[in-house]
């Protein structure tokens, strides 16, 4: 298995050019996510997803969208991209959420993100 | 106040020392707690999981949860210079906690031979 995998590693972009972050699980999970990190301040969540075809946002959603159209991807939209957003972004999956069962989260590597 | 709250450190030891990383937390509904590693420029990994209050121990790791306190700890024993990473707690289930997983801002730690 080769779990969370993330491409591309490393991106400069442009204030107000867009991109997409991959994301691609192959643990048939069905839960999930998208973090960023900044020096310091931890993860936040930007979005999640229950199940293809299911997402919903969470912490700091603003300037970003996502969609899950299957089980493994779960892609990451950045339009018109700012300074703010200039982070280290990583996916994430687990097989279940929350209550009793153990809510293990599997990271990607991460994708390093500057916008100049 | 903050959900939760970690000291950013850095915490620098000698080797064969023991380690104490701790985090408070405000959400009296959380009920299972994580360590994670995370080394420079990686993704996070779990290090330990814990249901509810008590120890646990796995190795040279132990990671204890007061509930009452709400204050959760990690303890590494002999530590190594492979211990060199950033370490975040975690935590959420539960009624009121939702599914979400709070992490904390993490401790970097430095191990020196």
């Amino acid at each position: 298995n080769a779990g969370v995998t993330q491409t591309p590693k490393f991106r400069i972009l442009k204030i107000g050019q867009s991109m997409t972050l991959q994301c691609t699980q192959d643990m048939n999970h069905n839960y999930m996510y998208w973090y960023r990190q900044d020096p310091g301040m931890g993860l936040k969540l930007i979005y999640y997803s229950v199940g293809a075809g299911i997402t919903d946002k969470g912490e700091v959603p603003n300037g970003y969208n996502v969609s899950r159209s299957t089980t493994e991807d779960f892609p990451l939209r950045l339009e018109l991209a700012a300074p703010s957003q200039t982070s280290v972004y990583f996916c994430a999956s687990s097989r279940t959420s929350g209550g009793i069962s153990t809510d293990t989260q599997y990271f990607g590597p991460g994708t390093r993100l500057t916008v100049l | 106040q903050k959900e939760v709250e970690q000291d950013p450190g850095p915490l620098s030891v000698p080797e064969g020392a023991i380690v104490s990383l701790n985090c408070t937390y405000s959400n009296s509904a959380f009920q299972y707690f994580m360590w994670y590693r995370q080394y420079s420029r990686k993704g996070p990994e779990l290090l330990m999981y814990t249901y509810s209050s008590g120890n646990k121990e796995d190795g040279r790791f132990t990671a204890q949860v007061d509930k009452s306190s709400k204050y959760i700890s990690l303890f590494i024993r002999d530590s190594q210079p492979s211990d060199s990473a950033t370490y975040l707690c975690a935590m959420g289930g539960g009624v009121g906690g939702g599914f979400k997983t709070i992490f904390g801002a993490g401790t970097r730690l430095f191990v020196k031979a």
